[in-house]
């Protein structure tokens, strides 16, 4: 089955280390988009990609960037993790820019 | 701009009592969707249902109903007879043609979703 996956599901890194978020999906969908998740925010879009070489910023792009080599990935980087980007990160994709948005599991990331 | 706003940010009930989520949102753009997702305690997102905006009908789906106005700009989704196994936090959102100044073509925009919790 057609799936999207992120790894990894938990991670602890210290401040000022680079760190870098796995996506990749298997539906070869077009768009992707990746998410952070805070108490009392709901979820905030960081980037998103339509296609291999595009990429966007979004709502909350400070601090992260991302890159589409393939369809199937697009792993989101934290340069200088700060502990404000201590979050919970999803990793979604769609068809088209008009349907519904299928998410992976989720990686905890926690700043120390 | 894009705005959903959920104003209940918990809500509590019994096994077997109805409960309705409130949303409402605000969009510019005459063409639109709207989506209520389910995340359960285990954390991922499930996609419950799209409507468009072109389409007011209401839908039911099991136990699952959804109530869409434009005339209110509301999408309330009703769960009849809840279960323990409903607790959930639950997001609506709103995703649009990119026509309204500062949304994003394609990207989901979510409120802060409500917590349901259903006690046996």
């Amino acid at each position: 089955d057609a799936e999207i996956t992120q790894s990894p599901r938990h991670k602890i890194t210290e401040t000022g280390r680079q760190v870098t978020l796995a996506c990749h999906q298997t539906w070869n969908h077009n768009n992707m988009f990746w998410y952070r998740q805070d108490l009392g925010h709901g979820l905030r879009l960081i980037h998103y990609s339509y296609g291999v070489q595009d990429t966007n910023k979004g709502e909350v792009s400070d601090g992260y960037s991302v890159s589409r080599s393939n369809t199937e990935d697009l792993p989101l980087t934290l340069e200088s993790a700060a502990s404000s980007q201590t979050s919970v990160y999803f990793c979604a994709s769609s068809r088209d820019r008009m349907t519904e948005a299928f998410f992976g599991q989720g990686t905890r990331l926690t700043v120390v | 701009a894009q705005k959903v706003t959920q104003a209940q940010t918990e809500i509590s009930v019994v096994e077997k009592e109805d409960v309705t989520l409130d949303c409402v949102y605000e969009t510019r753009d005459t063409t639109y969707y709207l989506f209520w997702y389910k995340q359960p305690p285990s954390g991922e997102l499930v996609f419950l249902i799209r409507r468009n905006s072109f389409d007011e009908q209401n839908e039911i789906s099991g136990r699952y109903s959804w109530n869409f106005q434009k005339s209110t700009s509301s999408f309330n989704f009703t769960i009849t007879a809840s279960q323990v196994v409903d607790s959930a936090v639950y997001f609506c959102a709103l995703l649009s043609r990119g026509v309204d100044r500062g949304s994003t073509l394609g990207s989901l925009y979510f409120g802060r979703g409500t917590q349901l919790t259903v006690w046996p």
